[in-house]
């Protein structure tokens, strides 16, 4: 069974400045997506980044950035220009790349709090 | 374009009580899916649903638990006798296909209070 891992639970930055979120996950599939969800205080779960298994590109959407480590199995998120409004859970999730069935759900790691000093 | 429609945003029952949690997926989408988020914890697959069709239920709890997507209406998460554990966040997400690069959009969540 697929397994994703997030090992900080809670992560600090300044304002304007750069932090890294870890995840690794573990899987014996090669086909699969991962994904970086954001969830603030409002509890919305908000899809932040995404990244397929087959591209070897890191996926970037403005200040949002990943570095995706396939032989490591690893999908670290980074965000730059931190800002007030990025502060909030943020979850690393998985899906499987099998078509539909019992592999189209996510599954998620347990978290890192991400809180932006002012 | 509405989003995924989750209510009611809060639900307060006694033990031993019914609960009924409501998705009404995006429009177009006729993929749903559950999940359950206990406190300190990420989200836990529950079910998927497809319109009148279970198509994965691993995650749900063997009793007291149902869920359905009728042919018109919304997708409904019924918990039975419900017990303090199933205080949780309750998610749904809808997606337009099942294809694995589809995203799932979630909805904003109903928190199930036990007392």
């Amino acid at each position: 069974a697929q397994t994703v891992t997030q090992s900080q639970p809670e992560m600090s930055v300044q304002e304007a400045e750069t932090v890294t979120l870890s995840c690794t996950y573990d899987t014996s599939e090669s086909d699969y997506y991962l994904f970086w969800y954001k969830q603030p205080p409002s509890r919305q779960m908000i899809l932040v980044i995404r990244q397929e298994a087959y591209k070897q590109q890191n996926a970037t959407e403005n200040r949002f950035s990943v570095n995706f480590q396939k032989a490591a199995k690893s999908f670290s998120l980074k965000i730059s220009d931190s800002q007030l409004g990025d502060a909030a859970m943020y979850f690393c999730a998985y899906r499987s790349g099998n078509y539909g069935g019992s592999q189209g759900n996510l599954i998620f790691g347990k978290g890192t709090k991400l809180s932006v000093k002012p | 374009n509405a989003g995924v429609m989750q209510n009611p945003r809060h639900l307060v029952r006694r033990r031993g009580q019914e609960a009924r949690l409501r998705c009404s997926p995006m429009k177009g989408h006729s993929h749903v899916y559950w999940y359950r988020q206990l406190p300190e914890e990420g989200l836990k697959f529950m079910v998927y649903l497809q319109k009148e069709n279970i198509i994965d239920e691993s995650g749900m709890p063997k009793e007291r638990f149902s869920a359905e997507f009728p042919k018109e209406g919304p997708s409904i998460l019924r918990i039975q006798q419900v017990v303090r554990g199933d205080s949780a966040a309750y998610f749904c997400a809808s997606s337009r296909t099942d294809y694995s690069n589809q995203p799932q959009h979630f909805g904003d969540g109903t928190r199930l209070s036990i007392l």
